[in-house]
């Protein structure tokens, strides 16, 4: 059971928006940054969004993160086949003194 | 460029140990924390341990305490994850990856290095 709760799987047309949540607690999310990573099929993870809501260069303004209390949502606009991976968010826990990933969300572009 | 290249696959019985690398370049190797991040097969990303090789001051999680050691050789810019004695349920792919500390974030990232253990 992971510290940080993410739904499994989404799903949406080409096209469309999606959101994928991140739900945490005080000890986590609530002071501490949330990056978010997108691991497509047989690669390696890559940073997408960090510090709550910064892109890396070279990540589409198509991703964008947020986070409000103890939740953090990363949301993609125009999706496009090219986005079906799977998404974790990722911060660190104040409690445990070590960092911490959502169980990891799979999309899926329909 | 910044670039962490990790040791080749590995074989392993059950009971016998293992000492895996991640080895930095392109940076200032002892600026940035280090660390090792575990996927099973078909599961998720499980964050393991990191270390400031400056110091080798490291942080575990209470899910890799007393199973790894997570150790630095900053003279050659390397980190280490080592088992004293593998289980099966140590087969997984391991990648390691520079922390941002305070900024609680992986990037980059090296290529991975599976390990299989089986007898």
């Amino acid at each position: 059971q992971s510290v940080l709760t993410q739904p499994p799987s989404v799903s949406a047309a080409p096209g469309q928006k999606v959101t994928i949540s991140c739900s945490g607690s005080s000890s986590n999310i609530g002071n501490h940054y949330v990056s978010w990573y997108q691991q497509l099929p047989g690669t390696v993870p890559k940073l997408l969004i960090y510090d709550n809501n910064m892109r890396p260069s070279g990540i589409p303004d198509r991703f964008s993160g947020s986070k409000s209390g103890t939740s953090a949502t990363l949301a993609i606009t125009g999706l496009q086949t090219g986005d079906e991976a799977d998404y974790y968010c990722g911060t660190w826990d104040s409690s445990l003194s070590a960092g911490v990933f959502g169980g990891g969300t799979e999309l899926t572009v329909l | 460029e910044v670039q962490l290249v990790q040791s080749g696959a590995e074989v392993k019985k059950p009971g016998e140990s293992l000492k895996i690398s991640c080895k930095g370049s392109g940076y200032s190797f002892t600026n940035y924390w280090i660390g090792w991040v575990r996927q099973m097969p078909g599961k998720g990303l499980e964050w393991m341990a990191i270390i400031n090789p400056d110091d080798s001051e490291t942080r575990y999680s209470p899910s890799f305490q007393g199973q790894v050691t997570i150790s630095a050789d900053k003279s050659i810019s390397t980190a280490y994850l080592q088992w004293s004695s593998l289980q099966a349920s140590d087969t997984a792919m391991y990648y390691c990856a520079t922390w941002m500390a305070g900024r609680e974030r992986f990037d980059p990232w090296g290529q991975g290095t599976l390990v299989t253990v089986s007898s």
